[in-house]
């Protein structure tokens, strides 16, 4: 079975912090993604990973960056936190293989709170 | 753009009902068709995808979906509602743009009434 984990399941965090938030998957997978999930709002790309040490933009990258030095890791950085960024943080991943239709493995979600 | 919408942000049921949870989305060229679940506190999980061949799609949990490219609809049911089914549903698009990203759907969330 795909596995994505992430480094916390609750974090709190004080304004102006910089906040490292990992993800690590385990079957090899070239893509790797960034969300953040607000009540009404779905689920907003903030930034993807099409391979190791490359990245793009998603829909919402402002106040965030991201590094991948390791096919495996995925590390999202909240620079200066600040309170809009309280939110439920989601890491996924997926294949470029054929057939697989873009599936994405999501992991069980960081819920970070900025006060 | 490719969008994907979603009717209802709240649905409710009785135990023991046909669920119905719609999704409608905007592609000049057949998708990748994705529905997922998500439990309080918890990931995505995929419940069932369509890529190509049979139109109507089974998944986990007694669910299916049929892919309707003239209504370019991808409606997710279930016979009959269990109380565990209670969770967060997204119905979410491949991106034709990019090879690597999905376009989601804002949600349904679905309560089940004993």
């Amino acid at each position: 079975d795909v596995k994505v984990t992430q480094s916390s399941r609750y974090l709190v965090k004080r304004t102006g912090e910089k906040v490292f938030l990992e993800c690590v998957q385990d079957m090899d997978h070239e893509n790797m993604f960034w969300y953040r999930q607000d009540p009404g709002l779905g689920l907003r790309l903030i930034y993807f990973s099409y391979d190791v040490k490359m990245k793009e933009k998603g829909d919402i990258p402002e106040g965030y960056s991201v590094s991948r030095e390791k096919k495996e890791r995925f590390s999202l950085i909240l620079e200066s936190a600040s309170t809009n960024q309280t939110s439920m943080y989601l890491c996924a991943s997926s294949s470029d293989g054929q057939g697989s239709g873009n599936e994405q493995f999501f992991g069980p979600g960081t819920r970070l709170t900025v006060l | 753009a490719q969008s994907v919408t979603q009717l209802g942000s709240h649905v409710s049921v009785s135990e023991g009902a046909l669920v119905l949870l719609r999704c409608n989305y905007s592609s000049s060229v057949p998708p990748y068709l994705f529905w997922y679940v998500q439990y309080p506190n918890q990931g995505l999980q995929l419940l069932l995808k369509y890529t190509t061949g049979a139109t109507l799609v089974k998944g986990i949990n007694g669910f299916e979906a049929e892919f309707k490219k003239s209504e370019t609809s991808f409606h997710l049911t279930k016979p009959s509602a269990h109380m565990s089914d209670a969770a967060e549903y997204f119905c979410a698009v491949s991106d034709m743009d990019s090879s690597y990203k999905l376009i989601f759907g804002s949600g349904t969330r679905l309560l089940v009434r004993p």
